[in-house]
């Protein structure tokens, strides 16, 4: 079966530190990968997608940045956080292919405070 | 472009009350349309779907019809539960509306039911 997890699950940074938060898939191939960003009141914003190796879809201008290195390997970085970075991020995944049937497979999300 | 809109929060219910939380859409292509649950202190998962319209997605007693004529999905639930307690959201995928691999999803509406 498949699974996804991320990590770290909480986080508390420092404005104008670096972040890296990872995003691993098992038991599926050549997934499509997300990061989601949940503010309060806010609801859920897409900030990155990737169909594949190297391949990444920016949503949102701002200051992250996503890599892709490996088939089910998704990361999300800063190399200096904001304020306005603080919220609750969400990895998630489909099959591979347009989304026709739209089930997104969510990890359990990082909560991440800049201070 | 494509949105969401569904009724603003929180919402708050009795056990055994029936529960109706609206979803209205804009889309450009021809969406599929999602209801997803998020449970405290957890990623989303996806609760029920339709793909065309006329459509009822169902699951866990939960209900929701694709009325295209007035481009809503609103989830409805006869007899809720305290279990029930989350974030509900409604999202769409736009097949040919240029968002072939990824979901638009609402701002989420907070339900809590006491018992």
């Amino acid at each position: 079966s498949q699974t996804i997890h991320q990590w770290p699950a909480t986080l508390v940074q420092p404005v104008g530190s670096p972040l890296s938060l990872e995003c691993t898939v098992e038991g599926t191939s050549n997934p499509n990968l997300y990061w989601y960003r949940q503010a309060a009141g806010r609801g859920l914003q897409l900030l990155f997608y990737s169909v594949g190796i190297g391949q990444i879809s920016s949503e949102v201008p701002q200051n992250l940045s996503a890599s892709r290195p490996q088939d089910r390997q998704f990361i999300l970085s800063s190399k200096k956080l904001l304020l306005s970075d603080s919220g609750f991020y969400l990895c998630a995944w489909s099959g591979p292919g347009i989304l026709e049937l739209g089930e997104l497979f969510f990890g359990e999300g990082s909560r991440l405070t800049v201070l | 472009g494509n949105s969401v809109t569904q009724m603003e929060g929180p919402v708050t219910l009795s056990e055994e009350a029936f529960l109706t939380i609206n979803c209205t859409y804009t889309a450009t292509g021809y969406p599929s349309l999602f209801w997803y649950v998020q449970y405290p202190g957890e990623g989303l998962q996806l609760l029920l779907k339709a793909t065309k319209a006329d459509d009822k997605g169902s699951n866990k007693g939960f209900e929701a019809t694709y009325r295209k004529e007035t481009t809503s999905f609103h989830l409805e639930k006869g007899s809720v539960q305290v279990s029930d307690s989350a974030v509900y959201f409604c999202a769409l995928s736009d097949q040919g509306g240029g968002s072939n691999y990824k979901l638009t999803f609402g701002k989420g509406t907070l339900l809590t039911v006491n018992p």
